[in-house]
């Protein structure tokens, strides 16, 4: 089945800094690769998502790449700032296989943004 | 945010205990999901639903049961069966096939001593 690797667990960087988390997926098939921001004790919330159809996608500070042929995609925020602190979850969609189309997770990334 | 909601947002429990978590949702989704959430584990699947009175096991079903009687409730039942009950559960749902952005509830964070 789909595999999804996160790097790095964690992460510290100086407010005004670039950050930049990496995910690595098996299934070729997999065509929807969304990114989630968890505040500590809040619920996770898609902050950017990207569509195998296209190889980059920003939103203000942020951007997501992927490779397709490489079968990686990255998250990059720049100009960071402390509310930008919180765990960061990538995602890889299943294609339904007799059932319903589903994501699976990375583990995680802790991002901590030093004022 | 608020089209869905979990509750109890804290629930205790004795091992041997079956336990039900609730989650609703006033979207209008057909999709709805179960993760459970260990510290470094990230968001683990458990059960989903693609439409009412259909469930797939996802990754981790076991010790676990689920209902989709109505497109607004998905309950989750944690049973004895379940080896290592204590963690943090989240609900998500999302529009379906080709609509793929889940919203999550707020969690419910079950403790079973």
């Amino acid at each position: 089945g789909e595999n999804v690797e996160q790097h790095p667990s964690t992460l510290s960087v100086q407010e005004g800094d670039s950050a930049v988390i990496k995910c690595t997926y098996s299934d070729s098939a997999s065509n929807y690769f969304p990114w989630y921001k968890q505040e500590l004790g809040k619920r996770p919330q898609l902050i950017i998502d990207i569509r195998s159809n296209v190889g980059e996608k920003k939103d203000q500070r942020i951007a997501v790449t992927l490779n397709k042929t490489a079968k990686h995609f990255s998250l990059h925020i720049t100009e960071t700032q402390p509310e930008d602190s919180a765990v960061y979850f990538c995602a890889a969609s299943i294609p339904p296989q007799g059932g319903s189309e589903k994501l699976v997770f990375g583990k995680g990334t802790k991002l901590t943004v030093n004022p | 945010d608020g089209g869905i909601t979990q509750s109890p947002k804290y629930l205790f429990r004795k091992e041997g205990q079956n336990v039900t978590l609730s989650c609703e949702q006033n979207l209008n989704h057909d999709a709805m999901y179960w993760y459970r959430q260990d510290p470094g584990q990230g968001l683990r699947l458990i059960y989903y639903s693609q439409i009412v009175n259909d469930f797939q096991k996802g990754d981790i079903a076991e010790g676990y049961s689920v209902s989709r009687e109505k497109k607004e409730s998905f309950p989750l039942t944690v049973t004895s069966a379940q080896k290592n009950p204590t963690a943090f559960y989240l609900c998500a749902s999302s529009a379906g096939t080709g609509e793929h952005e889940q919203y999550f509830g707020p969690g419910t964070r079950l403790t079973v001593t």
